[in-house]
């Protein structure tokens, strides 16, 4: 079985400022995939950056980038220059990888909602 | 990147009716697809996994014979929610599954809305 977790529920930070966003996880799985998403007011979810278990170096996706320590299974995510549109509800998610069969699910943790202030 | 789209958007219906939610792959073959449930402030919990041409798969708790899904083929699957009450009112999402050994591709629908009055 596979549980993310992210201990921040609410997060603020000044805009153009930095912001981490917490996420840890556990799971049995040798080989897996740890995703962040972004979820808006509309409620789209938009994928935002992607890191597998056997990558060396951290994911990084232009403002994004996902602080990964295998050992602590963590897997944060760090927004530089926060933008007002940055502001949105972030998950952290993970899958599964298998060798061979059908497509997995992902596992969403419970959600940080980050607030940007002007 | 790959599309999925959803139909309706949004829906409002009555107590006791059913609605039929659509979920489409518009540039893709999706042999599976995952249904996700999301009420307000909350995660999405997965509530079933279609194969196409085949049954889904519930996860525990989700009763089948409300939320029948129907996958019947590669570019189209469908959750009818069935004599739905208020507490079936959420945000329902639809996604492509990935293949296995495949990195991100996990495509997202655009959501619906449905309220139950």
């Amino acid at each position: 079985a596979q549980k993310i977790t992210q201990t921040q529920p609410g997060m603020f930070v000044q805009e153009k400022e930095a912001v981490t966003l917490d996420c840890t996880y556990d799971t049995s799985d040798q080989s897996y995939g740890l995703f962040w998403y972004k979820q808006p007011s509309s409620g789209e979810m938009i994928f935002l950056i992607y890191q597998g278990s056997y990558d060396e170096q951290n994911a990084t996706e232009g403002r994004y980038s996902l602080n990964f320590q295998k050992a602590r299974k963590s897997a944060n995510l760090v927004i530089s220059a926060s933008q007002l549109g940055d502001s949105a509800m972030y998950f952290c998610a993970m899958r599964a990888f298998i060798s061979s069969g059908s497509a997995r699910q992902l596992t969403f943790g419970s959600g940080t909602q980050l607030t940007v202030l002007p | 990147g790959a599309v999925v789209s959803q139909h309706p958007s949004w829906v409002i219906c009555k107590s006791g009716t059913s609605v039929k939610i659509e979920c489409r792959s518009l540039d893709f073959q999706a042999t599976t697809m995952f249904w996700y449930r999301q009420f307000p402030k909350q995660s999405l919990m997965l509530m079933a996994t279609s194969n196409e041409g085949s049954k889904a798969t519930y996860e525990q708790g989700v009763e089948k014979d409300k939320f029948l899904i129907n996958h019947a083929s590669l570019t189209l699957s469908t959750l009818t929610v069935t004599s739905a009450h208020p507490e079936d009112s959420s945000f329902y999402i639809c996604s492509s599954g990935g293949l296995a050994g495949a990195t991100y591709e996990q495509y997202f629908g655009p959501g619906t809305r449905l309220t139950v009055t």
